[in-house]
């Protein structure tokens, strides 16, 4: 089962910053939070991922909460291409298996 | 380009003839793996390598083989396909096991 439980769907204004949350109050020290997205049916994306301090690259910025309980991930300023389904993933190091829970969806608007 | 590479794309074919998926990497990674996506269930792990000749099970192995001769290459073995095993298949690889993965574009399978 995913750790992880993120909100099924959210909207965003194109332009707008995405903000996606995603709580895993379960994860332990050495765990990681990973992103990814979907888009429609193409292969997932991988888009960051951290341990416990804030990440940021090209894409997207992750912001982990000082108790790792909980992080958001930051889309600056989405465009419609953003739309995708949004999977939050928490990782052991030594681990490959990426377990997909539901996700959100998320849809960019004009 | 750096790519993970799948083939088919798409196949329909019948019970019980076997089929192979092919999947290439040109990262020089050491962990490849497969997954399955059906609706409702997510994505789920069926196999994966963590280098030459080292291969075991995911999540959902039964009906399935691989072989890992060549660090590029991951086939997916499908000795006698069964409807059940009509899915979307992804192949993905990462430098290591825990890295960020790379996933190809993915083959749709239809079993008849």
């Amino acid at each position: 089962d995913a750790k992880t439980t993120q909100p099924t769907s959210m909207d965003c204004a194109e332009g707008r910053a995405a903000n996606l949350p995603c709580n895993h109050s379960t994860i332990s020290g050495n765990e990681y939070v990973y992103w990814y997205r979907q888009i429609h049916s193409q292969g997932p994306q991988y888009i960051i991922h951290g341990l416990k301090n804030n990440e940021t690259n090209e894409m997207a910025s992750l912001i982990i909460t000082e108790d790792r309980k909980s992080s958001t991930l930051i889309l600056p300023h989405a465009t419609l291409r953003d739309t995708a389904v949004y999977y939050c993933i928490v990782m052991g190091g030594s681990q490959g298996n990426l377990i997909f829970g539901k996700g959100t969806k998320l849809s960019v608007k004009p | 380009e750096a790519q993970v590479t799948q083939n088919p794309r798409y196949l329909i074919t019948v019970t019980g003839k076997k089929l192979t998926v092919t999947c290439s990497q040109n990262m020089n990674h050491e962990y490849m793996s497969w997954y399955r996506q059906d609706p409702g269930l997510g994505l789920r792990q069926i196999y994966y390598s963590m280098n030459v000749e080292v291969t075991d099970k995911g999540d959902v192995p039964e009906g399935y083989k691989v072989s890992r001769k060549e660090k590029r290459n991951f086939p997916l073995i499908l000795e006698s396909p069964s409807p059940n095993q009509t899915s979307l298949y992804f192949c993905a690889s990462s430098l290591s096991q825990g890295g960020p993965q790379h996933f190809g574009d993915g083959t749709r399978l239809s079993i008849l």
